[in-house]
């Protein structure tokens, strides 16, 4: 299995600009999380989703989107990239039956220009 | 929401010395408490968890603590080595969701 999927591993873009991170597992997770670290500001939600079809907002969503059209694949969105949008972003994912271990995806880094 | 509160933001430790992390929650519903070890440019990984049915769990150098009436649980690594420098991160969950602390960076001095 590989797990969590994120591409790219790197991206820059220019104010203004959009983009879509892809994110895909292979391990039948029904929930898949988004989310970004700052330096010395932990991991904060961007949006989560709990199946197919069903997404929902976390604790930053503003300025991105997202969709959950299968269970494997959960992109993320950036409408109009914004220097605050500058970060390293997390996708990953968590099997049923309660809270349990969060599988991590390699990372991206997004630097806004 | 919840919110997690972790400390120290950076920690220095003697090898072979032990180290302790502590954090605090607020919401009482959480009933899962993950840390995670994140190596420098990695991804973060689940090194030990506990649930609120559960007040200690050990996995050989590594324990975690829980005290659902104070809301705090704490990570305790004993005979640090080298190996365990990097970032270690709690978090809390009522289910769905998680929510993390602003994190630890240790450093283990060989």
């Amino acid at each position: 299995n590989a797990g969590v999927t994120q591409t790219p591993k790197f991206r820059i873009l220019k104010i203004g600009q959009s983009m879509t991170l892809q994110c895909a597992q292979d391990m039948n997770h029904n929930y898949m999380y988004w989310y970004r670290q700052d330096p010395g500001m932990g991991l904060k939600l961007i949006y989560y989703s709990v199946g197919a079809g069903i997404t929902d907002k976390g604790e930053v969503p503003n300025g991105y989107n997202v969709s959950r059209s299968t269970t494997e694949d959960f992109p993320l969105r950036l409408e109009l990239a914004a220097p605050s949008q500058t970060s390293v972003y997390f996708c990953a994912s968590m099997g049923t039956g309660g809270p349990g271990e969060l599988f991590f995806g390699e990372g991206s880094r997004l630097t806004v220009l | 929401g919840e919110n997690v509160e972790q400390h120290p933001s950076t920690l220095s430790v003697q090898e072979g010395d032990s180290a302790v992390i502590k954090c605090t929650y607020s919401d009482s519903a959480s009933n899962y408490f993950p840390w995670y070890k994140q190596e420098l440019g990695k991804r973060p990984q689940l090194i030990i968890d506990i649930r609120s049915n559960v007040g200690e769990k050990k996995d050989q150098r590594i324990a975690v603590t829980l005290n659902k009436t104070a809301k705090h649980f704490s990570l305790h690594i004993t005979e640090t080595q080298p190996e365990d420098s990097a970032v270690y991160f709690c978090a809390a969950s009522t289910g769905n969701q998680f929510y993390f602390g602003t994190g630890t960076s240790l450093t283990v001095i060989p």
